[in-house]
């Protein structure tokens, strides 16, 4: 069965640092996302991507933040400076349109650790 | 930004018993509501969804009720399992967005169920 995959699994970085996220979204999906979720709160929504362009962002995704579809199978969520808050746990998501039965299969995930 | 509750953190149901879940919700533009699961080390994965026209869903043993009047919805699971214990996040989808089926997410519940 096709599934989202993510690596690294979990990143450690210094403050100040840029890292990337990678992703490999289902090959036949079209839309593409990034969410967040820090340690003990919600799943909370970054950005979605949609015919090479950004679709939606939300407040957290600011000018630290860029995404980037560099090939035909990578996707991937850019922070140009890490801040301690920026620790948290990353989800790709990626799903096939936009349609009445929404379904965004997620990734497992990439635990990022800014010391 | 609480636009999305799940006020239980945690429940505990013994295997063969229903368990039900329930979120609460504040946006009334929000038009599809889903149930996902989460395994440790693991995405979310979707399990269930229902449109706002609709007040019930079936698949399996999982039903999802929606009361739009109360803005509540609750994830029943019968016969539950032991195979079932996750953290399950509701998730709520609002059209007055521009465009990619962007989630809201809630807190999350973790399901034990208990042999």
């Amino acid at each position: 069965e096709p599934e989202v995959t993510q690596t690294p699994s979990h990143q450690v970085t210094q403050m100040g640092q840029e890292v990337i996220l990678r992703c490999v979204p289902i090959s036949n999906h079209l839309y593409f996302y990034w969410y967040r979720q820090i340690l003990g709160q919600k799943v909370e929504f970054l950005v979605s991507f949609y015919n090479n362009e950004i679709s939606e962002k939300s407040e957290i995704f600011d000018d630290q933040f860029s995404v980037e579809r560099p090939d035909g199978s990578n996707f991937t969520l850019k922070i140009r400076s890490t801040k301690l808050e920026d620790s948290a746990m990353y989800f790709c998501a990626s799903s096939v349109k936009f349609s009445s039965y929404n379904e965004q299969f997620f990734g497992p995930g990439t635990r990022l650790t800014v010391l | 930004d609480q636009q999305v509750k799940q006020n239980s953190p945690s429940l505990s149901v013994q295997e063969g018993r229903i368990s039900i879940l329930n979120c609460d919700y504040t946006n009334s533009m929000f038009d599809y509501f889903l149930w996902y699961k989460k395994y440790p080390a693991e995405g979310p994965t979707f399990l269930i969804s229902i449109s706002s026209i609709k007040d019930k869903n079936e698949d399996g043993r999982f039903t999802v009720f929606l009361n739009k009047s109360a803005k509540h919805l609750s994830l029943h699971i019968v016969p539950s399992q032991p195979g079932d214990s996750a953290v399950y996040f509701c998730a709520a989808r609002s059209r007055d967005q521009t465009g990619a089926n962007n989630l809201f997410f809630g807190t999350g519940t973790r399901l034990t169920v208990i042999p």
